[in-house]
């Protein structure tokens, strides 16, 4: 099956920073979404994002379908952007799915 | 609408009872996903059903769990006989055909 990896597994960082978090991933895919997972265990998510650039305020995703990679950016952190970060894919090509498989996460904490 | 809604937030269960969970789908979604998170493995699909029918479940652990969708509004997955190391939280999630996929708040089982 394809295979998800993200990059930096942990990150701290002081508020008021920014960061860059990576997807990359082993196969085309059909979809590919951004999630954080709150503290309290929520998903929420931030981005649907299978190809090209999307911004909503202070975070941003690129996704370079062809080169089998996504970037996260996060600017001007703030304390409540802590939690866990995850990347999701659909595998596309022949014989595709449906089947949303999770990166194993990256675990941001960002001090005040 | 409300999102997918999954129930009960919490279980907490003896060794050997039976469990249910159930999720309430976003209305005119054709996909509904089952997932298991666990700090072992992450986030994993345990099966997932197009138009009430189950596509694939090959997630799904032990013949001890089953899942159901008999409308394209409820959806049960059940653990019959349930054991501690099926203490996770789970999740359930829908969507449109290929399109970004939504989650609920997830269950919360403990197994004791």
């Amino acid at each position: 099956g394809i295979q998800v990896e993200q990059s930096p597994p942990d990150l701290i960082l002081q508020e008021g920073a920014n960061s860059t978090l990576r997807c990359n991933f082993s196969d085309s895919v059909n979809n590919l979404q951004w999630f954080h997972q709150n503290p309290w265990g929520q998903l929420i998510n931030l981005f649907y994002i299978p190809s090209g650039t999307k911004q909503n305020g202070r975070l941003s995703a690129t996704t370079v379908a062809t080169e089998r990679y996504s970037l996260l950016y996060i600017s001007s952190s703030q304390t409540t952007d802590s939690g866990v970060y995850f990347c999701a894919v659909v595998r596309g090509g022949g014989g595709a799915t449906n089947k949303l498989i999770f990166g194993t996460g990256t675990l941001l904490a960002v001090q005040p | 609408d409300a999102g997918v809604i999954q129930s009960p937030r919490h279980e907490v269960t003896e060794m050997g009872q039976e469990v249910t969970l159930r999720c309430k789908p976003i209305s005119g979604h054709d996909y509904l996903f089952w997932y298991r998170q666990t700090m072992m493995r992450g986030l994993e699909l345990l099966i997932y059903f197009n138009n009430n029918v189950p596509i694939d479940d090959s997630g799904m652990p032990e013949d001890r769990f089953s899942a159901k969708m008999p409308n394209a509004s409820f959806s049960t997955l059940k653990i019959q006989p349930s054991e501690p190391r099926d203490s996770a939280v789970y999740f359930c999630a829908s969507s449109f055909p290929y399109a970004e996929a939504f989650f609920g708040q997830g269950t919360r089982l403990t197994v004791v």
